[in-house]
């Protein structure tokens, strides 16, 4: 059973440009959750998704960020006009149900030059 | 905020039980003590969660104090591949959200 799948691993982008993440749960999965990783910090809660439907996006930025999961393909975080301080590593993990731990990705490490 | 307190960083010899303590003296009735480490720049792996109960599972231990302020986690029998950030997470059951503190920079030494 593969786990969760995180890609690009690595993304370089311009200020200003947009990035695009997406994570492929766990197969049987249903819940995905977005923790951003600046560096040197702890992990923080950006946004919690089940199919076509945003839960909780308490811990999203305002602006410029959003995030979906589709009916059918991966769960996308979206990140418009990049900014230096966006750089970080972002992990997306998934649960089959509520209440279950969650399972974490590798990681997409962001750089925003 | 982490409702949890954990020592910044522990060394343990190979080969020995590495015991780490998490302080949630705050902790209501309905919360889960979860514990996940962190392996370099990798993504955080569950380890272990219980709710009143010791729990044990093919990784770990996890000790629970009867007041359940607080709670212990064990690595039998340590090996370098042990070396990792562990943190300590109290989750309310309806709380899908993972608050995670700093941890504890758990080495282990040969």
């Amino acid at each position: 059973n593969a786990g969760v799948m995180q890609n690009p691993r690595h993304l370089v982008r311009r200020r200003g440009q947009e990035a695009r993440l997406r994570c492929s749960p766990m197969k049987g999965h249903s819940h995905v959750y977005w923790y951003r990783q600046l560096p040197e910090e702890g992990l923080k809660f950006m946004v919690y998704l089940q199919k076509e439907n945003i839960i909780d996006e308490s811990g999203m930025p305002k602006e410029r960020f959003s995030a979906e999961f589709p009916k059918e393909g991966p769960s996308i975080l979206r990140i418009q006009q990049v900014v230096r301080g966006d750089s970080a590593a972002y992990f997306c993990a998934s649960s089959p149900t509520t209440g279950n731990e969650q399972y974490f990705g590798p990681g997409t490490r962001l750089t925003v030059t | 905020d982490a409702k949890t307190t954990q020592p910044t960083s522990m060394d343990c010899a190979e080969g020995r039980a590495a015991n780490l303590p998490c302080n949630h003296s705050t902790i209501s009735g309905n919360e889960y003590v979860y514990w996940y480490r962190q392996i370099h720049s990798q993504g955080p792996q569950y380890i272990i969660h219980g709710l009143k109960n010791n729990e044990t599972n093919e990784m770990a231990s996890l000790i629970i104090t009867e007041d359940r302020k607080s709670s212990t986690l064990i690595l039998p029998h340590a090996t370098l591949r042990d070396t990792a950030v562990y943190y300590c997470i109290v989750r309310d059951f309806g709380n899908e959200k993972l608050t995670f503190g700093t941890g504890t920079r758990l080495t282990i030494i040969p």
